[in-house]
């Protein structure tokens, strides 16, 4: 069975840090582009980074570049996302997902709550 | 950025009744590979997003065939021709032409 388990979330003031893992199980995690996406309380869904099977390439959405780092450790079947610089606005529930094929593939994990107020 | 415009925001649906929800790319979708990478996502109240369309009309398995989805470039549409009571839930399309994937801002589904 593919799972996929956040963890990592919190409270955190305004300037602070959070990294966020993700533990991936049940299927070949080296072989997949990954992806974190956010869902803002009562908001809609944004893609955050992506990340290519191999680590090698890694891509951001504006509002996060500089800020925002996204790895993986294949031998562990892990991804992480390093959040710097946090703001009010990334308070969102933070989900861990795989894309293959320019899409995001099911199951989706049960996220991961960053709350960032001071 | 693609833009992604769903409409409506906000639709009250009669169980047994069909559905629509209409999403708009300012972009076209259709991927150098000949792919057209538009897809449907749906999330139930308190649960995580699962998706139900890919590449404009595959359905994904376990999804009901009363799902569908078409469109092309621009313009897409997703339609459900028997609204059902475990339907109720936020309906998001999502564009993967283009980095950064763009979702719409989403179609709240509810049952008269």
């Amino acid at each position: 069975e593919v799972q996929l388990v956040e963890s990592g979330g919190g409270l955190v003031q305004p300037g602070g840090s959070l990294r966020l893992s993700c533990a991936a199980s049940g299927f070949s995690f080296g072989i997949y582009w990954m992806s974190w996406i956010r869902q803002a309380p009562g908001k809609g869904l944004a893609c955050v980074a992506n990340i290519n099977p191999d680590g090698s390439q890694t891509y951001y959405v504006d509002s996060v570049k500089g800020r925002f780092t996204i790895s993986r450790d294949n031998a562990k079947n892990s991804l992480y996302l390093q959040m710097n610089s946090l703001r009010v606005e990334d308070t969102a529930e933070y989900y861990c997902v795989r894309a293959e094929g320019r899409t995001v593939v099911d199951p989706w994990g049960q996220g991961t709550l960053v709350t960032v107020s001071s | 950025d693609v833009v992604m415009t769903q409409s409506p925001l906000s639709l009250p649906v009669t169980l047994g009744q069909p559905a629509s929800i209409s999403c708009r790319s300012s972009q076209s979708l259709l991927y150098s590979d000949g792919n057209t990478y538009l897809n449907w996502f749906q999330q139930r109240p308190g649960q995580s997003p699962r998706r139900l369309i890919y590449k404009v009309s595959n359905r994904d398995s376990g999804v009901p065939d009363r799902f569908s989805g078409s469109g092309s470039g621009t313009d897409f549409t997703l339609k459900i021709s028997r609204v059902e009571a475990e339907d109720v839930g936020v309906y998001y399309c999502l564009q993967g032409a283009q980095w950064p994937w763009t979702f719409g801002q989403g179609t709240k589904v509810e049952i008269k």
